[in-house]
């Protein structure tokens, strides 16, 4: 069975640079089957997706959070990584790491989740 | 960017209603529309995807519905454990969630 597991620092300074690995047991980030994301979800608010990765493709992101963030896979360590850089206390958050089924080679529904990590940022 | 609007953000109602909640996406999405559940301090868990297809291990009395622009989403016999913020999202053209809807007993 497989699982995700989100890892980093949970306090992050404004105008520094948020770093997430989310590691995936029981199981290889580089299948056909799935594509692998990031969804946040502030303090009192909604979720808000990220960007999400096909473990041989280009990422696509949130237009919204685009010119701040990189995901990157490393297949070699079975793990997915978020870099969120000049965050400010809006980026405040829960993020959660995520399984996409694959439907015709793009990100579907999300039917894995992490628990989830708080980062706040001061 | 394709734009979610679910209504409404939060209703009451009691143990066995039928709860209904709407989705519009701002252009058409085909069936590209799943549904998650929202519990505090717990990740999402999906409900269902393709607009109606329900995920493994959930219960029949959950159940979506639509095509294109509008989509509904329903509980049959709301149950006191199915208090939860509810979402829709889209995958027809990147990722979009809706704002969420409230669910609480009366």
């Amino acid at each position: 069975q497989m699982l995700l597991q989100e890892s980093g620092p949970g306090l992050v300074r404004s105008s520094e640079t948020l770093s997430l690995t989310c590691s995936v047991t029981g199981g290889s980030i580089s299948t056909s089957k799935y594509f692998w994301g990031w969804v946040r979800q502030t303090p009192g608010k909604g979720l808000e997706w990220i960007g999400s990765i096909y473990h041989s493709g280009g990422p696509e992101y949130n237009p919204s959070l685009k010119s701040r963030v990189t995901i990157l896979v490393d297949a070699s360590k079975n793990h997915f990584s978020l870099t969120l850089t000049s965050v400010t206390a809006a980026d405040t958050a829960v993020y959660y790491c995520a399984r996409h089924f694959s439907r015709q080679k793009r990100p579907s529904a999300l039917d894995l989740w992490g628990l989830g990590t708080l980062v706040s940022v001061s | 960017d394709i734009q979610m609007t679910q209504s409404p953000s939060s209703l009451s109602a009691s143990v066995g209603d039928r709860v209904t909640i709407t989705c519009r996406a701002s252009q058409d999405i085909g069936n590209y529309l799943n549904w998650y559940q929202k519990k505090p301090g717990k990740a999402p868990n999906l409900i269902i995807y393709d607009t109606s297809i329900l995920q493994t291990g959930v219960p029949s009395r959950f159940s979506g519905s639509g095509y294109g622009t509008d989509f509904t989403f329903t509980i049959r016999g709301l149950e006191a454990e199915d208090i939860a913020t509810y979402y829709c999202q889209q995958d027809y053209d990147s990722v979009t969630f809706g704002g969420g809807t409230k669910v609480e007993i009366k």
